[in-house]
């Protein structure tokens, strides 16, 4: 059973454009939602982080916006580069498991310039 | 400051043959954590330890999958008789503490059982 689902499973976009990675959750119990960049052959490395107490959060180009109401959030990337083409991951945990995180299957980005 | 270093990187067996890997997280990273990653999907979470304790096994599969971490530093998992469905890249990660605290990942030892 998959807790935490992504779309779209992939994605291409134009070198400048903003790509929007889309992610939903069954469990209302998550409470704490980073979002993972992985390249080929290389493990996930954590992006950014959300707690359930905000409903945006901002790193630079990459922005998480979250609907508790609704258990959806995005990972909005403004101008995208070719060096942000990857796997992106959404994941999740509840309070008081948050080190167990539950992944979403990842959304494959690609950057054309 | 080094990263979470794993070996060997890839390793190829045939059926019914054991494999173990091998984790060296972090300096000071108490929570270490192994996960499975099949190809094109997200890493499940398998064990956790906080120093040499194991803290959820839940998803190991316990009659065929180990895992230790006996001094509370370097962690061993190993496979007894591998099966084609535990083809999948195997990461390790570490993290200072639990709850928020970022997961630091290695690069992954990628299996293929024939």
């Amino acid at each position: 059973q998959q807790q935490v689902r992504q779309s779209p499973q992939s994605l291409t976009v134009w070198e400048g454009e903003t790509a929007i990675l889309n992610c939903s959750y069954e469990d209302s119990t998550f409470n704490y939602f980073p979002w993972y960049q992985q390249f080929p052959g290389e493990g996930p490395a954590l992006l950014i982080s959300i707690r359930s107490v905000s409903d945006k959060k901002e790193d630079g180009r990459f922005t998480i916006f979250f609907n508790k109401r609704e258990k959806k959030l995005s990972l909005h990337i403004t101008d995208s580069q070719p060096g942000d083409s990857a796997t992106y991951f959404c994941a999740a945990s509840a309070q008081g498991t948050g080190s167990k995180l539950s992944f979403g299957k990842g959304a494959k980005l690609t950057v054309s310039p | 400051e080094a990263g979470v270093t794993q070996s060997p990187r890839y390793a190829v067996l045939q059926e019914g043959q054991a494999v173990s890997f091998w984790c060296d997280p972090i300096s000071g990273h108490d929570t270490l954590y192994w996960y499975q990653q099949p190809r094109d999907q997200g890493p499940q979470l398998l064990v956790y330890f906080r120093d040499e304790a194991v803290i959820d096994n839940s998803q190991l599969p316990s009659d065929r999958f180990s895992a230790v971490r006996p001094k509370g530093t370097n962690s061993t998992l190993k496979i007894q008789s591998a099966k084609q469905g535990d083809t999948a890249t195997y990461l390790c990660a570490s993290s200072r503490g639990q709850g928020y605290a970022e997961q630091f990942f290695g690069p992954g030892t990628r299996l293929t059982v024939l």
